[in-house]
């Protein structure tokens, strides 16, 4: 079965400290995966997709097929990287996604 | 301005009363999509839409119905509302470029309690 596993519900990092969003994912094949975050008070929008192999507001995300990963890293977080960040996979009919329960960040400064 | 719009923000139902949460988007977006949000479970896929005329069930379509008459709406139907049906719903539109799907823009939930 199709699954995204976001282990964190809660993490919370100081400012300055690198900070790191695990997701595991379940899938047979070559996944395509996303992450989107969640502002305060804003709409949930996309941070990065695998394909692209972008560096979003500092975030990376490098796929790991051995690990069945897709874990977000920043060297450095900010207190504006506060949010929820959801995991997202785009399943094996390439029409239907998956998404993590997602994991809510706090920057303490 | 692009957008995902939804209507209405917030409804307070009763169980049985069927009611129509509507989605629309102005990006001449192929692909739509419905997801409920509910605490400890992330976001589900309802319902999605690869193209007018075009629907399919997501994770959990049990109790939902959509329609895609126009390219722009797609509206989530609750025939008879249970309150498991309690929780926040949002809408999706994306690009789709030869298989490939571009950034989902996400509208901005509709709360929904049904007591």
């Amino acid at each position: 079965a199709q699954r995204v596993t976001q282990p964190e519900k809660l993490l919370s990092v100081f400012k300055g400290a690198p900070v790191e969003l695990k997701c595991n994912y379940s899938y047979s094949g070559s996944p395509e995966l996303f992450w989107y975050v969640q502002y305060s008070r804003q709409r949930l929008q996309l941070l990065l997709r695998h394909i692209s192999r972008e560096s979003i507001k500092g975030f990376t995300a490098d796929l790991n097929k051995g690990e069945t990963s897709f874990h977000l890293k920043k060297p450095f977080a900010q207190e504006e990287d506060s949010a929820m960040y959801y995991c997202a996979l785009l399943g094996e009919t390439g029409n239907q996604f998956y998404f993590g329960t997602g994991t809510s960040l706090t920057v303490i400064p | 301005e692009a957008q995902v719009t939804q209507n209405p923000r917030y409804l307070i139902t009763v169980t049985g009363k069927k009611l129509t949460v509507t989605c629309s988007q102005n990006m001449n977006h192929e692909y739509m999509s419905w997801y409920r949000q509910d605490p400890g479970l992330g976001l589900r896929q309802i319902y999605y839409s690869m193209n007018v005329e075009v629907t399919d069930k997501g994770d959990v379509p049990e109790g939902y119905k959509v329609s895609r008459k126009e390219k722009r709406n797609f509206p989530l139907i609750l025939e008879s509302p249970s309150p498991n049906q309690t929780s926040l719903y949002f809408c999706a539109s994306s690009l789709v470029l030869e298989g490939s799907y571009n950034e989902q823009f996400f509208g901005p939930g509709t709360r929904l309690t049904v007591l």
